[in-house]
């Protein structure tokens, strides 16, 4: 089976840099998602990161260790609109997405 | 690009009753997913098409739950009789490709079902 952990709820000031975790317990990984959802939409494509390393795109940035089981997102000068659900997801082999329960973040002023 | 269509957006009905979900994927998509989301959770898979083959409806309820993907594009997600416990967000989602380890997933508004 697989275990997907990340926080449930996070708050952040507008502004900050906020760090979302998500750790992972599966065998045979092959890629992890990350996806934003807002509240009472659908969630929305965020990265996805197959190697070891840091992918950065423009606020957001994911990174990933295989060898650990971790992963985190990183958003960059919060803004209010980014308060949402941030989504950890993995795939195995070519099973489909397995979804972590997601983190609650929410930006303060 | 017109996104995956959902209809009706939300549902009420009583337990024992029928719901039918629809889904409209991004044209050209092969792969189309229907997920479950209960409040405070992630979605959870419910059943996998690729064209209009199932892969995976290992999660599926199937003693109440079934879907079609007739012809390979439009889907329906039926519940006969629905519990108190299927109240839930229900996402459809489509991919490009073969439903791969990076095949990237496009998710619809979903259907918001209430059980009374």
């Amino acid at each position: 089976g697989q275990n997907i952990d990340q926080p449930t709820e996070m708050t952040a000031t507008e502004g900050a840099i906020v760090q979302i975790n998500c750790t992972y317990q599966t065998s045979g990984f092959n890629g992890l998602f990350w996806y934003q959802q807002h509240a009472g939409e659908a969630p929305t494509f965020l990265s996805y990161n197959v190697l070891d390393g840091l992918e950065e795109k423009g606020r957001f940035s994911s990174f990933l260790s295989r060898s650990k089981g971790y992963s985190y997102l990183l958003l960059k000068e919060l803004q209010m609109k980014d308060s949402a659900s941030y989504l950890c997801a993995v795939t195995r082999g070519n099973t489909p997405l397995v979804f972590g329960k997601g983190t609650r973040l929410s930006v303060i002023a | 690009e017109a996104g995956v269509a959902q209809s009706p957006r939300y549902k009420i009905i009583e337990k024992r009753q029928s719901v039918a979900f629809w889904c409209n994927p991004i044209s050209g998509h092969a792969t189309l997913y229907w997920y479950q989301q209960i409040l405070g959770q992630g979605p959870k898979l419910l059943i996998q098409f690729q064209n209009n083959g199932v892969v995976d409806d290992s999660q599926l309820p199937k003693d109440r739950f079934s879907a079609e993907r007739l012809k390979g594009v439009d889907s329906t997600l039926k519940i006969q009789p629905a519990k108190l416990e299927d109240s839930a967000v229900y996402l459809c989602a489509s991919s490009p490709l073969a439903g791969g380890p990076i095949d990237t997933q496009y998710f619809g508004p979903g259907t918001r079902l209430t059980v009374l």
